[in-house]
């Protein structure tokens, strides 16, 4: 069953053309994150959303902005996406940000900037 | 931020154990010692985790050093489905690091048939 579901899976936009990726989760966890995933690196968190609280970490471009609706729906905005934001960027939820809480990772989107 | 150190890949062949290290020399105490790990071409999935002592579940074992500088993730028997990136990451309980996952290099898994 899926429970942390993106969409689409892959994804291609044009250089500085706005770009929107998609997040759902049937989980009802209070918490959804967003990072990115660089060829070869690793994970890198860029927001996440409390309910509806924003964390937005310091290294974050202001290039992206995220959005959460509801508990079940969280997206991320790339408002004039470079070549450099090609990666696949990845949805997590958490019943809660303690340190001892699993997160639950979404499948991804492949990020294409033409 | 507390750091992680793990080797850069290893390898193991099927149906054997698999020990997987990790240095955390500058773990504070309320840091959680978590893995997980990522197949190719998917997203990271959770394995394990614990504070201080030893813990087991259906996917593996975590041994935990007594003095938690350092701990060992355990595949009892590799199969070719386990061949992943495992990252080892402190996930700590203060500061502007709360609660968060920082994801190292980690180490990449090569299972032989």
């Amino acid at each position: 069953d899926a429970m942390v579901i993106q969409n689409p899976r892959y994804q291609v936009t044009q250089f500085g053309k706005p770009v929107t990726l998609s997040c759902s989760q049937t989980l009802n966890h209070n918490v959804m994150y967003w990072y990115q995933q660089k060829s070869s690196q690793a994970p890198k968190l860029l927001f996440h959303y409390y309910d509806k609280d924003f964390n937005n970490e310091a290294d974050t471009p202001d290039n992206f902005q995220s959005r959460r609706p509801n508990t079940s729906f969280c997206f991320l905005d790339i408002r004039s996406p470079g070549l450099g934001d090609a990666a696949m960027y990845l949805c997590a939820t958490s019943e809660s940000d303690i340190p001892n809480s699993e997160q639950y990772f979404g499948p991804g989107t492949r990020l294409t900037v033409t | 931020d507390a750091k992680t150190t793990q080797p850069n890949s290893m390898e193991s062949n099927e149906e054997e154990p698999v020990h997987l290290p990790c240095n955390h020399s500058t773990i504070s105490g309320t840091d959680y010692i978590h893995w997980y790990r990522q197949l190719p071409s998917q997203g990271p999935e959770y394995v394990i985790h614990g504070l201080t002592s030893n813990v087991n579940n259906r996917m593996a074992s975590l041994a935990i050093a007594e003095d938690r500088k350092s701990s060992t993730l355990i595949l009892h028997r590799a199969t070719l489905r386990d061949a992943a990136v495992y990252y080892c990451i402190l996930r700590g309980s203060g500061g502007t690091s709360y609660g968060k996952l920082t994801f190292g290099q980690g180490t990449i898994l090569t299972v032989h048939p």
